[in-house]
């Protein structure tokens, strides 16, 4: 089972560049989410998705936008890309929400210079 | 979103059993306390879940007192490759706002031979 898929799973960008990061779960799950984790913090969520057809921002959303395209893909995307957004993104998903716990997958490094 | 309170760090030996206390002062009753395992350069994996007494699995047990104030994640006889950042997560209530949770910095444990 593949489980949690992202990528790319390394990207440098230019400042002001756009880029897509994409996320598919193959386990059925109703909800997914995008977090980011910077050096040496937890990770802090930026959108979710609770079921296909919504999404709802997190704590930190400013940058960004999200596409729930279908149940298995959720999609985040950078407009204009800043150096403050050099981080390890994770996508997730949970069968019914935070209850049922997360599977993550195993991130997208982004370096954005 | 309720705020959890762990320690920074913790250093064991192989073979000791090592116990995670976690601090949630204001759970709400609906609240899960969940907790997850995070290698370097690997997204974040989920060990274990409970909401009141105790909860075991063939990784780890969680004790959470009467009044769910706090938790104690137990790892026994650990082994050097339990060597991770864990973290306390509270939340996941029925409802939309369920399908967010908040990581903190987490607990890096370091386990010597």
């Amino acid at each position: 089972n593949a489980g949690v898929t992202q990528t790319p799973k390394f990207q440098v960008l230019k400042t002001g560049q756009s880029m897509t990061l994409q996320c598919a779960q193959d386990m059925n799950h109703n909800s997914m989410y995008w977090y980011r984790q910077d050096p040496g913090m937890g990770l802090r969520l930026i959108y979710y998705s609770a079921s296909e057809g919504t999404t709802d921002k997190g704590e930190v959303p400013n940058g960004y936008n999200v596409s729930r395209l279908n149940k298995r893909e959720f999609s985040l995307r950078l407009e204009s890309a800043a150096p403050s957004q050099t981080s390890v993104y994770f996508c997730a998903s949970s069968e019914r929400g935070a209850n049922y716990g997360y599977t993550f997958g195993s991130g997208t490094r982004l370096t954005v210079v | 979103l309720a705020k959890t309170t762990q320690p920074i760090s913790m250093d064991s030996y192989e073979g000791q059993e090592v116990n995670i206390t976690c601090s949630h002062n204001n759970i709400a009753t609906n609240d899960y306390i969940t907790w997850y395992q995070q290698f370097p350069s690997q997204g974040p994996r989920f060990i274990i879940q409970g909401y009141k007494t105790k909860v075991t699995n063939e990784v780890a047990s969680l004790f959470i007192p009467a009044d769910r104030k706090s938790s104690t994640l137990s790892l026994p006889r650990v082994s050097l490759s339990d060597t991770a950042v864990y973290y306390c997560l509270v939340g996941g209530g029925r409802g939309n706002a369920g399908n967010m949770l908040t990581f903190g910095g987490g607990t890096r444990l370091m386990v010597k031979p």
